[in-house]
């Protein structure tokens, strides 16, 4: 079974300082993918990243970067510059390749970007 | 190129009644999955659709059935409608063919109400 686990269940930031939300994940499947979700209030849920479990850079887009370490399991994102509008909830996920292939999520962190 | 849609966005329904929700998946997207939100228990996976064939099932009860058409679209059911259904229901599509791990693309949502 696959476990994500977030401790962080909200999280204040500056504006335009940078931020990072915690994520820990637990599968003994070797092939998986690591995902980072926002979901604003409107409840949509916006991709933001991907990692797969076999590339060896982190992942970049944009301002969202994946602090990848895989002996410590973990995916942590960081957010450069944080802006207002990222002021949301932040889901991280992770999928396996083999068997069931649903996607597992974590509790969440509420990000509050202040001005 | 369009996003995911859900139909409709807002729903009321009463106990015992049943409930149908529709979810148009990106053009080209053949995987199609369907996920619960609510405040207690977070984001949890229903089923997964690809080619008209439900793939996978999470853990709910058969009062939760869905089904997948030949042109992608999906829709999911409950039956006998029960107050613990209220919940947000968000479907994603995927470029998902065979193996790997490609992110998910979320709809809005539809949120459900039971009285």
């Amino acid at each position: 079974a696959q476990k994500i686990t977030q401790t962080q269940p909200g999280m204040f930031v500056q504006e335009k300082e940078a931020v990072t939300l915690d994520c820990t994940y637990d599968t003994s499947d070797p092939s998986y993918g690591l995902f980072w979700y926002k979901q604003p209030s409107s409840g949509e849920m916006i991709f933001l990243i991907y990692q797969g479990s076999y590339d060896q850079q982190n992942a970049t887009e944009g301002r969202y970067s994946l602090n990848f370490q895989k002996a410590r399991k973990s995916a942590n994102l960081v957010i450069s510059a944080s802006q207002l509008g990222d002021s949301a909830m932040y889901f991280c996920a992770m999928r396996i390749t083999t068997g069931r292939r649903a996607l597992t999520f974590g509790s969440g962190t509420r990000l509050q970007v202040q001005p | 190129k369009a996003g995911v849609t859900q139909t409709p966005r807002y729903l009321i329904k009463t106990r015992g009644q049943q409930v149908t929700l529709s979810c148009s998946p990106i053009s080209g997207h053949r995987s199609v999955s369907w996920y619960q939100q609510t405040p207690g228990q977070g984001l949890q996976f229903l089923f997964e659709y690809f080619s008209e064939t439900q793939r996978n099932k999470g853990n709910f009860p058969g009062r939760f059935s869905g089904r997948q058409f030949s042109n992608s679209r999906s829709e999911m059911n409950v039956s006998t409608l029960e107050l613990g259904d209220s919940a947000l229901y968000l479907c994603a599509s995927s470029p998902l063919t065979s193996g790997g791990v490609y992110e998910q693309y979320f709809g809005p949502g539809t949120r459900l109400t039971v009285t």
